[in-house]
C-alpha cells in the first residue's frame, strides 16, 4: 500500500504563530483528508484536501484558521495559523488510492506554547 | 454528524488472554474499517469489512460486519505486549470521509 511521509514530526510553536504541516505520498491518491486528534481522544475530521480547488471543511473548521493546499495528486499542506494552546493536538493527513482503506501519516504532535 | 459508539473505553488484560471490542451506530454503513493507533504513529488499517455478515480474519484478529449494517466487532485471540495501543472503528460516510469510533485502549500485562 502507500506510504504517507508527514513532517514534522513534532513541533513546540509560540502562540500567535502558525506552523504548516506537510504530506508527501510515495503515489498517486485520488484523495487526501487531515484530521485532528486531541490528546486520549479519537480523530476529527478537518476537510478533505481537493486538488487545484480549495479544501472542504467540515462543520467547525474555517479556511482562514487552517489554510490547506493541494497542489498535486502526491503532496498536501495544513497550516495552523495564528495559534492558541487550544491548538495543541496532533494533526494527521491521510490518503486514498481508490476504494475506502484510508492509510495516515505519522502525524505532527503541536504544542503551543 | 453520524457517531458511532465503541465500548470499551480501556481495556486492562493479561498476557494470552482474548480481546473483544465492538462499536454500534445508529445508521447504516456499508463498511466497516478496524485500525490500530501505537503511541506517537497514525493509525493503521487492520481489517476491512464490505459486507454484511462478513467475518474476516487476519492473524490472531478477526472482525465481523454486523447482520444490520449498524454494528462490528474485533476479536483479538491470545494477546501478546505487542497487541498494546489504541484500537478505532470507522466508516466510510459519503466522499469516502471517514467517522471513528472513540477507540478501546488496551493494556497488557505480562
Amino acid at each position: 500500500s502507500a506510504v504517507i511521509s508527514q513532517k514534522p514530526s513534532r513541533d513546540i510553536c509560540q502562540r500567535g504563530t502558525s506552523l504548516t504541516i506537510q504530506c508527501q505520498v510515495d503515489s498517486q491518491v485520488t484523495m487526501m483528508f487531515w484530521y485532528r486528534q486531541q490528546p486520549g481522544q479519537s480523530l476529527t475530521l478537518i476537510a478533505t484536501a481537493n486538488q487545484g480547488s480549495e479544501a472542504t471543511y467540515e462543520s467547525g473548521f474555517v479556511i482562514d484558521k487552517f489554510p490547506i493546499s493541494r497542489p498535486n495528486l502526491t503532496f498536501s499542506t495544513l497550516t495552523v495559523s495564528n495559534m492558541s494552546p487550544e491548538d495543541s493536538s496532533i494533526y494527521l493527513c491521510s490518503g486514498l488510492a481508490g476504494g475506502t482503506e484510508a492509510f495516515f501519516g505519522q502525524g505532527t504532535r503541536l504544542t503551543v506554547v | 454528524g453520524q457517531q458511532l459508539n465503541q465500548s470499551p473505553q480501556s481495556m486492562f488484560i493479561q498476557e494470552g488472554e482474548d480481546v473483544s471490542m465492538n462499536c454500534t451506530s445508529s445508521s447504516i454503513f456499508n463498511t466497516w474499517l478496524w485500525y490500530k493507533q501505537d503511541p506517537g504513529e497514525g493509525p493503521v488499517l487492520l481489517i476491512a469489512l464490505y459486507k454484511a455478515g462478513e467475518l474476516t480474519s487476519n492473524g490472531r484478529l478477526t472482525a465481523q460486519f454486523g447482520i444490520t449494517r449498524k454494528d462490528s466487532f474485533l476479536n483479538i485471540s491470545a494477546s501478546i505486549p505487542s497487541d498494546v495501543g489504541i484500537y478505532f472503528c470507522a466508516c466510510t460516510q459519503g466522499a469516502q470521509k471517514l467517522v471513528f469510533g472513540q477507540g478501546t485502549r488496551l493494556t497488557i500485562n505480562p
